[in-house]
């Protein structure tokens, strides 16, 4: 079944506790990104990766980083959360004009 | 830049209504545009696309028009269900790997 999954799906931590969220799509999708959703600000855009070695800002890129060392997965990494980064993250996968959304990770920093 | 704006934010209708879901941007130079469902606790989930060449798509009991020139899209939802009760999204789309710029969604709640 083509998907993207994410891991954790739900995780409450401390400010400044570095944590990973991981995003694997099995489509082989060259192009992938990650969004937040706050309520009354809708989706928004983090990071993006066009493929393999190749990532870019988004909208809200400030106090995350990506990579993307193999073209299935693109881990989204937060070196100090912060309370302001509680948040529901969707990692998305593209081959070009269709995008196909995780099931969302639902991240609450103390 | 783009903006998106979905009106109404929530609606509230009885099973079997037909309704319209509204969607405007700000720029009409989008590559495409996209309708999204979104259940609680759920990822979202793709309904229709329309590429900008393109005026409709039509899925089943859902229809979905684009304008670019007045810089609108509507959903059109044939005969509501209360299984049809989600949250639906419109993003635009800048280019063939750009970006999705979404509005703030539609809560619909269909009544049995």
């Amino acid at each position: 079944e083509a998907q993207v999954t994410q891991n954790p799906r739900y995780l409450i931590t401390v400010t400044g506790k570095k944590l990973t969220v991981t995003c694997s799509q099995n489509m082989n999708h060259e192009y992938m990104s990650w969004y937040r959703q706050d309520p009354g600000l809708g989706l928004r855009q983090i990071y993006y990766s066009m493929n393999v070695e190749v990532t870019d800002k988004g909208d809200v890129p400030e106090g995350y980083k990506v990579s993307r060392k193999e073209k299935r997965n693109f881990p989204l990494i937060l070196e100090s959360p912060s309370p302001n980064q509680t948040s529901l993250y969707f990692c998305a996968s593209s081959s070009g004009v269709l995008k196909f959304f995780g099931p969302g990770t639902r991240l609450t920093v103390l | 830049k783009q903006e998106v704006t979905q009106i109404p934010a929530a609606l509230s209708v009885p099973e079997g209504e037909n309704l319209v879901l509204n969607c405007s941007f700000t720029d009409s130079a989008i590559y495409n545009l996209q309708w999204f469902r979104q259940d609680p606790g759920k990822g979202l989930t793709s309904l229709l696309l329309i590429q900008s060449s393109q005026r409709e798509q039509t899925s089943g009991r859902l229809n979905a028009s684009l304008d670019k020139s007045s810089g609108r899209s509507t959903l059109y939802i044939a005969a509501s269900q209360p299984g049809d009760s989600a949250t639906y999204l419109c993003a635009a789309q800048g280019g063939s790997q750009g970006n999705l710029i979404f509005g703030k969604g539609t809560k619909l709640s269909v009544k049995p």
